[in-house]
């Protein structure tokens, strides 16, 4: 089946800096990569998602890039913000099935 | 429209019982899965339903099964419950490739 690794699986940044998280994944028949965010306490959201058949997508401060080759994809988020701390969960869909990493727990302080 | 909804949102259970949690998806979804959200572990998919058949199932014991109703609401239910069954169960309403969690059910197995 499907494997998602996610690194790092923590993260500390200032406000203001950037944010990386890098998933890879294993299936190549994956076509769906959605990021979740989680709060303490909290449900997954739905923050940003990028299909098989394109290579970036931007919405504000946050992005994601997919490469198909590498079957590397990554959030990346700018500006960050004490609200921004939190649980990310990448993951990669199959035939609806999703597959998550382990998370990351990202820390920005002010 | 009104969000996933899950029922109870807290359970208290000793090992050997039985437990069934409801889930009602957004409306007009037809499509609910339900994943085991654990520390250790995080978020693993236990199986997915779309009018009222099983389209997918993830790997747990048959001890763990579900169903879905006509108006597309889903139950899962554990039984001969044991220890490391203590987990948040999430169920998600999907809308194409979008999965969009409930708020889940907290289950302690003492």
């Amino acid at each position: 089946g499907e494997n998602v690794e996610q690194h790092p699986s923590t993260l500390s940044v200032q406000e203001g800096d950037s944010a990386v998280i890098k998933c890879t994944y294993s299936d190549s028949a994956s076509n769906y990569f959605p990021w979740y965010k989680q709060e303490l306490g909290k449900r997954p959201q739905l923050i940003i998602d990028i299909r098989s058949n394109v290579g970036e997508k931007k919405d504000q401060r946050i992005a994601v890039t997919l490469n198909k080759t590498a079957k590397h994809f990554s959030l990346h988020i700018t500006e960050t913000q004490p609200e921004d701390s939190a649980v990310y969960f990448c993951a990669a869909s199959i035939k609806s099935t999703l597959t998550f990493g382990k998370g990351t727990m990202l820390l920005v302080s002010p | 429209k009104a969000g996933v909804t899950q029922t109870p949102r807290y359970l208290i259970k000793t090992r050997g019982q039985q437990v069934t949690l409801s889930c009602s998806p957004i409306s007009g979804h037809r499509s609910v899965s339900w994943y085991q959200q654990t520390p250790g572990q995080g978020l693993q998919f236990l199986f997915e339903y779309f009018s009222e058949t099983q389209r997918n199932k993830g790997n747990f014991p048959g001890r763990f099964s579900g169903r879905q109703f006509s108006n597309s609401r889903s139950e899962m239910n554990v039984s001969t419950l044991e220890l490391g069954d203590s987990a948040l169960y999430l169920c998600a309403s999907k809308s194409d490739n979008e999965q969009f969690f409930g708020p889940g059910t907290r289950l302690t197995v003492l």
